[in-house]
């Protein structure tokens, strides 16, 4: 089954224990990303990659580092939560079409994270 | 600036009525995507549109894309409840811009 696979699922850290959120994908696409959701606020585009080794920042990068180092695994890491980054956490990818146009995204189920 | 406006906001309707959402910009896009979402699920792609003035029909759910690739609406004919969700759209902006911009969404309930 095409998937894009995200864990933890749920998680509650505390604020500077780092975390990473791992996310793989079993499409082969090029196109991964890391969004979050919050109420009022909609998704919004943490970092995305366009391939292995090419990554680059998205609306709101602060506070997240990523890494590409294999075409189906992109994780998100937290240096230092803080409280702010409580969120409701999406990975995505998608296939690339003529022009690097993006096709359409398969999510992760998503993980709910709490930084107390 | 919200690059892609989407209404109405919510939509509360009773089982077996008919049902338009709206996807509006004044960008032009080279893809653009409906998704649909339910509480505490990763949004679900429905349709992706390419195509200035595309249809396309998924069951009692049709899509159209503006001729000058600016706009989408989705029509959702005779709704059931299990039509119920946050109804997102997002576009892929021309000009290698190499991201989607996501709509607000839509929240749709319909009652039995």
């Amino acid at each position: 089954e095409a998937q894009v696979t995200q864990n933890p699922r749920y998680l509650i850290t505390v604020t500077g224990k780092k975390l990473t959120v791992t996310c793989s994908q079993n499409m082969n696409h090029e196109y991964m990303s890391w969004y979050r959701q919050d109420p009022g606020l909609g998704l919004r585009q943490i970092y995305y990659s366009m391939n292995v080794e090419v990554t680059d920042k998205g609306d709101v990068p602060e506070g997240y580092k990523v890494s590409r180092k294999e075409k189906r695994n992109f994780p998100l890491i937290l240096e230092s939560p803080s409280p702010n980054q409580t969120s409701l956490y999406f990975c995505a990818s998608s296939s690339l079409r003529t022009g690097g146009v993006i096709y359409g995204y398969t999510f992760g189920s998503g993980t709910r994270l709490t930084v107390v | 600036t919200q690059l892609l406006e989407q209404s109405p906001q919510f939509l509360s309707i009773q089982e077996g009525e008919n049902l338009t959402v709206y996807c509006n910009s004044s960008s032009v896009f080279s893809s653009l995507q409906w998704y649909r979402q339910e509480p505490g699920e990763g949004p679900v792609l429905l349709v992706t549109v390419v195509t200035g003035g595309e249809v396309k029909k998924l069951k009692r759910l049709t899509f159209q894309f503006g001729d000058a690739r600016k706009d989408s609406s989705l029509h959702i004919t005779a709704a059931q409840p299990g039509d119920t969700g946050l109804y997102l759209c997002a576009g892929d902006l021309t000009g290698g811009y190499n991201k989607l911009i996501f709509g607000a969404g839509t929240r749709l309930a319909v009652h039995p």
